[in-house]
């Protein structure tokens, strides 16, 4: 039963444009998001975190919003970089606990 | 330095055999985890310490046994492994999840992963 959902499993963007990776979940008890972000051969590397008392949460090139009703959230990287080619996981919580769980991912690729 | 450090890297055994991985950060957490990536990529969480007390065990059988001798360490030790074990186990670490309901998570931090092929 997978509650957390990434359906595009790779994306492809030119360096310099955005990047959107998308993420949807089935349990409306989850009230914290993350991103984490992976290399071959390395652990996840978290990236940023969004809690649903927000929409929107900004690092940097990266942006993550919440859309609670629709149950989707989204990770924009403006502008992309090749160093940014990675498979990137969409995680979900619920505050006090720690048992995340995880999307299939989505393979990012930037090219130069 | 390394933050969460798993050993072996690389474990490639026989079905039927007992094995371990072995886990450490140097972080200070109080939290860490075991996770599981299959076949299919999914990362699913296995089972979570808190100061040496597990608090998750999902439903994983009885032939993986977490041990954790100090706060700092959580072992996976797999008895009689089998075919389906294959895959790369993940061990991660966070400080304690908030309780507050305006705060957040702690993010984890993540091992670079066991890939246990079995034979």
């Amino acid at each position: 039963d997978q509650q957390v959902k990434q359906n595009s499993p790779s994306l492809s963007v030119q360096e310099g444009r955005i990047s959107i990776l998308n993420c949807d979940y089935t349990n409306s008890m989850f009230d914290y998001f993350l991103w984490y972000k992976k290399y071959p051969a390395e652990g996840p590397t978290f990236l940023i975190s969004i809690s649903s008392i927000k929409d929107k949460n900004e690092d940097g090139r990266f942006t993550v919003f919440l859309n609670k009703s629709a149950k989707h959230l989204s990770l924009h990287i403006v502008p992309s970089q090749p160093g940014d080619s990675a498979v990137y996981f969409c995680a979900a919580s619920v505050v006090g606990r720690n048992d995340m769980r995880f999307g299939a991912g989505t393979r990012l690729t930037v090219k130069p | 330095d390394t933050a969460v450090s798993q050993t072996p890297k690389y474990l490639v055994t026989q079905m039927g055999n007992d094995k371990s991985i072995k886990c450490e950060q140097n972080l200070g957490h109080d939290t860490m985890y075991w996770y599981k990536q299959d076949s299919k990529k999914f990362l699913k969480i296995m089972f979570s310490y808190n100061n040496k007390e597990l608090i998750i065990n999902e439903t994983v059988p009885n032939r993986f046994s977490p041990k954790s001798p100090d706060k700092a360490h959580l072992n996976l030790h797999i008895n009689s492994l089998e075919l389906g074990d294959s895959a790369v186990y993940f061990c991660a670490s966070s400080q304690a999840p908030w309780t507050g309901a305006l705060g957040g998570n702690q993010p984890q931090h993540f091992g670079d992963g066991t890939r246990l092929s079995i034979l």
